[in-house]
């Protein structure tokens, strides 16, 4: 069965500093990759998909990720984080031939002054 | 547009209580699909509509859980009894089709708290 990891529960960076949040996922194909973010009493927003084509995927509010088959990674990376990128990330995998969405149990980043 | 629409955002009611939440889509979506986020199972699909047609349920954790598409812009999801393990945030989504081509659009949420 597909699954996503999210290794890291929180993760606390200085603002201004770079970013990267880890995301494993467990699939026997390519696979439909996502990176939503959840802002504190908001739904969750779509940062960037990778489908197929290009690894290295540009999403909004500069955030890209890179999915790496070696490694079963989609790791979301932001070189200069601001206070308002405070929020919850999920990494997500869409499931073989259908529909749903699985979701990792997402990372909660912090940004400290 | 307004995106989708869900109300109450907050809902608190006691154990055995029938609760009623309500989901507008984005107009011109096909797609509706109910989600409930909670810490110790994360976020997870309940159902989806097409058209206004439940698709799949398999996801509703039981009897007590049921959810209605009377028309194109209205959805809800009712508990009925209530039970404190429902406790949750319950997102609804819409997108223009299914599949991955297209983006799920998330409301706010409802917080539902039973005592």
């Amino acid at each position: 069965a597909q699954s996503v990891t999210q290794p890291d529960i929180h993760i606390t960076v200085s603002e201004g500093a770079s970013l990267e949040l880890r995301c494993n996922y467990s699939y026997g194909a390519t696979p439909y990759l996502f990176w939503y973010v959840q802002s504190p009493g908001q739904g969750l927003q779509l940062l960037l998909k990778y489908f197929s084509g290009d690894t290295l995927v540009q999403g909004i509010k500069g955030f890209e990720a890179e999915f790496k088959r070696s490694q079963s990674s989609f790791n979301l990376r932001k070189p200069s984080v601001h206070w308002s990128d405070a929020a919850e990330y999920f990494c997500a995998v869409g499931e073989a031939g259908g529909f749903k969405t699985i979701f990792g149990a997402g990372t909660r980043l912090f940004v400290k002054a | 547009d307004a995106g989708v629409i869900q109300s109450p955002r907050h809902e608190v009611t006691e154990m055995g209580q029938e609760v009623t939440l309500r989901c507008k889509p984005i107009s011109g979506h096909d797609y509706l699909f109910w989600y409930r986020q909670t810490m110790m199972r994360g976020l997870e699909l309940l159902i989806y509509f097409n058209n206004n047609v439940p698709i799949d349920d398999s996801g509703m954790p039981e009897d007590r859980f049921s959810a209605k598409m009377p028309n194109a812009s209205f959805s809800t999801l009712k508990i009925q009894p209530s039970e404190p393990r429902d406790s949750a945030v319950y997102f609804c989504a819409s997108s223009l089709s299914l599949g991955f081509t297209d983006t799920q659009y998330f409301g706010p949420g409802t917080r539902l708290t039973v005592l």
